[in-house]
């Protein structure tokens, strides 16, 4: 079974650090994997997605993921963290199989606070 | 703004009770989704549809239904509610029957029962 998981409940990184939410997978077939935002009291939102090709994803707001294949992660980074990132972040898979359900299945979550 | 509206945003209703909740689909988007986000369980795939077809179910409780209409838009149904129906219920769209579309996410009718 399709499966995600994100390590970290909680990350704290001061402004101007790079940042890192970690999320891993476990999939029969070729992943698609996701990344998604949540804002207090907010729907979620699309960062990034890895479907196939190079490795490195650069998503919205100056996200980016990298796929690991041999390590099964799928890990979001930022150089440089804003305290406006602070924020939910999803990791999510989708099996590319043919006969994927085409859900999406979420991680527990990330909760990133970025501090002045 | 997603383009996924859904409504009521807040809703407060007692033990028992019956609700429906609203979702219209980004224009184009022809699948729609329902999410249950609650603290305990995180985010849980409810149902999908596929331009008025049900496609795919995850973990849907038989109180709850729900069903895509014509004009695309969705609803879903949720019955003889329990305390622990309490969540935030988010709907989403995508233009396909699944693949590698992202999917959009409506802001979510956050459902108390008292």
């Amino acid at each position: 079974a399709q499966s995600v998981a994100q390590p970290e409940d909680q990350v704290n990184v001061a402004e101007g650090n790079p940042l890192t939410v970690k999320c891993t997978y476990s999939v029969s077939g070729n992943p698609y994997l996701f990344w998604y935002v949540q804002y207090p009291n907010r729907g979620l939102q699309f960062l990034l997605k890895y479907i196939t090709g190079d490795n490195l994803v650069k998503g919205s707001y100056g996200f980016e993921a990298e796929f690991n294949k041999s390590q099964t992660s799928f890990h979001l980074k930022k150089p440089s963290a804003l305290v406006s990132d602070s924020a939910l972040y999803f990791c999510a898979v989708r099996d590319g199989g043919v006969d994927s359900s085409y859900k999406l299945i979420f991680g527990s979550g990330t909760r990133l606070l970025v501090r002045p | 703004d997603s383009g996924v509206t859904q409504t009521p945003k807040h809703l407060i209703t007692a033990t028992g009770q019956r609700v429906t909740l609203r979702c219209s689909p980004r224009s184009g988007d022809l699948s729609v989704y329902w999410y249950q986000q609650s603290l305990d369980q995180g985010l849980q795939f409810l149902i999908q549809y596929y331009n008025g077809e049900e496609r795919a179910k995850g973990n849907i409780l038989e109180r709850f239904s729900a069903q895509q209409f014509p004009d695309l838009h969705s609803e879903l149904n949720l019955s003889s509610l329990e305390l622990g129906d309490s969540a935030l219920y988010f709907c989403a769209s995508s233009v396909a029957r699944g693949g590698a579309g992202e999917l959009f996410f409506g802001e979510g009718s956050r459902l108390t029962v008292l």
